[in-house]
C-alpha cells in the first residue's frame, strides 16, 4: 500500500524564523511529488517535483526532492502569519490517483 | 471565477438519508477527481474520470457511493442510506491529461473549495 509520512505534524514559529517541512514517501510506480497549502478550504498547488536535486523556487517557499532517499522538503524563509496552514505533501504514481500525507499545521505567531 | 466549484458548500443531514454533490471542473479539463477529508489528515482519493468514463475506484468508494460525469463536464456524487462515518469534506479537483488513460507523468490537480458533510 502506498505510504507518504509528513513530519513535523505541527509546528510553531515566529514570524521571521525559517521553516523545513519533510516528507517521505513509499510507492509504487512513483511519477511527481507534490506539495500544496491547504488554509482551511481547497488545498491550493505550490509544487510539483519529478527530478532528484532540481529545485524548485517561488518567491519565500523553495522545494527539492531525493528519489534515492525517498523524501521532499519544503523550506519557507523569513516566515509571514499569512503562511499559517496546513501544508500537504502528495505522491503521484500510475493511475492518477494522489497519495497524500497527514499534513503539517504550521502555525507563525507575530 | 474558472476554478473548480462545488455545490453545496455545506450540508447537513440525518443518517439514512440520501445527500448528492455537485462539481464542476475547469472548462477545458479532461480529468475530475473525487476526494474525501476528514479532520487532520490529508485528502483520500476516492475515484476519478477522464471525460466520461470512470477509470479507477478506490476501496473506499463502498455500494452506498457512486459517482457520475454523464456529459464528461460536471460531476456529481451521490451518497445513499448515509452514516455518521461518512462525515467528511468532499473535494473535487480536476487536471488536463494528454491522451486517454495513463500517462508517465501527473498532471496537476487543482482542488475546489469543498463540500462540508455533516450526518447527525
Amino acid at each position: 500500500e502506498d505510504k507518504v509520512v509528513q513530519s513535523p505534524l505541527s509546528l510553531v514559529v515566529h514570524e521571521g524564523d525559517t521553516v523545513t517541512l519533510n516528507c517521505s514517501y513509499e510507492v509504487t510506480n512513483f511519477r511527481s511529488l507534490l506539495w500544496y497549502k491547504q488554509e482551511k478550504k481547497a488545498p491550493t498547488f505550490l509544487f510539483m517535483l519529478t527530478s532528484s536535486g532540481i529545485e524548485k523556487k517561488s518567491g519565500r517557499l523553495s522545494s527539492i526532492l531525493d528519489k534515492k532517499e525517498l523524501f521532499s522538503i519544503l523550506n519557507i524563509t523569513a516566515t509571514q502569519t499569512g503562511d499559517s496552514a496546513v501544508y500537504l505533501c502528495a505522491v503521484g504514481t500510475s493511475g492518477s490517483r494522489l497519495t497524500f500525507g497527514e499534513g503539517t499545521q504550521l502555525t507563525v505567531n507575530p | 471565477d474558472t476554478g473548480v466549484s462545488q455545490d453545496p458548500r455545506h450540508k447537513i443531514t440525518k443518517r439514512g438519508q440520501n445527500v448528492t454533490f455537485r462539481c464542476d471542473p475547469i472548462s477545458e479539463h479532461n480529468r475530475l477527481y473525487w476526494y474525501r477529508q476528514t479532520l487532520g489528515q490529508g485528502p483520500e482519493f476516492l475515484t476519478y474520470f477522464q471525460n466520461e468514463a470512470q477509470l479507477e475506484k478506490s476501496r473506499l468508494l463502498s455500494d452506498r457511493f457512486s459517482a457520475e460525469r454523464p456529459k464528461g463536464s460536471f460531476s456529481t456524487l451521490e451518497i445513499q442510506r448515509t452514516e455518521q462515518g461518512d462525515s467528511a469534506m468532499y473535494l473535487c479537483a480536476s487536471s488536463l491529461a494528454a491522451g486517454i488513460g495513463t500517462s508517465g507523468r501527473t498532471e496537476t490537480q487543482y482542488f475546489g473549495p469543498g463540500t462540508r458533510l455533516l450526518v447527525l
